[in-house]
């Protein structure tokens, strides 16, 4: 498809499990950006890839959470020893810039249930 | 501190009623982004706009419309003759220059009642 896509769309996972959240942005985007939005908290910023590199991980909520993207392309956010509170729905965008103006897209996003 | 007000939790109007979205940014960054999003009932988050803060031109595109003032720290989206599709929550968002930080605000609730 010519959208973002993410995969799983839903993962029920036990406390403890570490769980691999995939995204793959539209071809040619070199802007991919991890976000999750849950009850308690609300839409809250992870992290953001300019090609392969993301400068500043301060945006993830602790050092469980990891993200990679290779190739500039796909990308994984990966969390370790899954707690309850990591409940979420986790989204990724990737973005285009034309004439100089920045349009985001959005994936379906993974809804991530921690038992 | 970085901050995004949206003091609006909910919102109901009727249809063809114009309605306007308040949204006060707090940021210590001379540039920045400002941000809207819509996330209809199917979940699904729509980038509506990106805005530099050097650029305080007001926006429309068909019914919506962006008003972006510095000196009140406010980046206000408004919707003309409301529709039933608009109903949607609504969240606005500032970013810093490198896009690195991000900070949403908790969304505004619109009902468009026919």
């Amino acid at each position: 498809g010519a959208g973002v896509s993410q995969s799983p769309s839903n993962k029920v996972t036990e406390k403890g499990k570490d769980v691999e959240l995939r995204c793959d942005p539209i071809s040619g985007h070199t802007a991919l950006y991890w976000y999750r939005q849950s009850l308690g908290q609300g839409l809250e910023f992870l992290i953001y890839f300019q090609g392969n590199s993301a400068p500043d991980k301060s945006g993830l909520p602790s050092d469980r959470f990891s993200a990679e993207r290779t190739g500039g392309s796909v990308s994984t956010l990966t969390i370790q020893r899954t707690q309850q509170e990591d409940s979420a729905v986790y989204l990724c965008a990737s973005s285009a810039w034309t004439s100089g103006e920045e349009t985001q897209y959005f994936g379906p996003g993974t809804r991530l249930l921690v038992l | 501190a970085q901050k995004v007000t949206q003091a609006q939790t909910e919102i109901s109007v009727v249809e063809k009623e114009d309605v306007t979205l308040d949204c006060v940014y707090e940021t210590r960054d001379t540039t920045y982004y400002l941000f809207w999003y819509k996330q209809p009932p199917s979940g699904e988050l729509v980038f509506l706009i990106r805005r530099n803060s050097f650029d305080e031109q007001n926006e429309i595109s068909g019914r919506y419309s962006w008003n972006f003032q510095k000196s009140t720290s406010s980046f206000n989206f408004t919707i003309t003759a409301s529709q039933v599709v608009d109903s949607a929550v609504y969240f606005c968002a500032l970013s810093d220059p490198t896009g690195n930080q991000f900070y949403f605000g908790t969304g505004t609730s619109l009902t468009v009642i026919p």
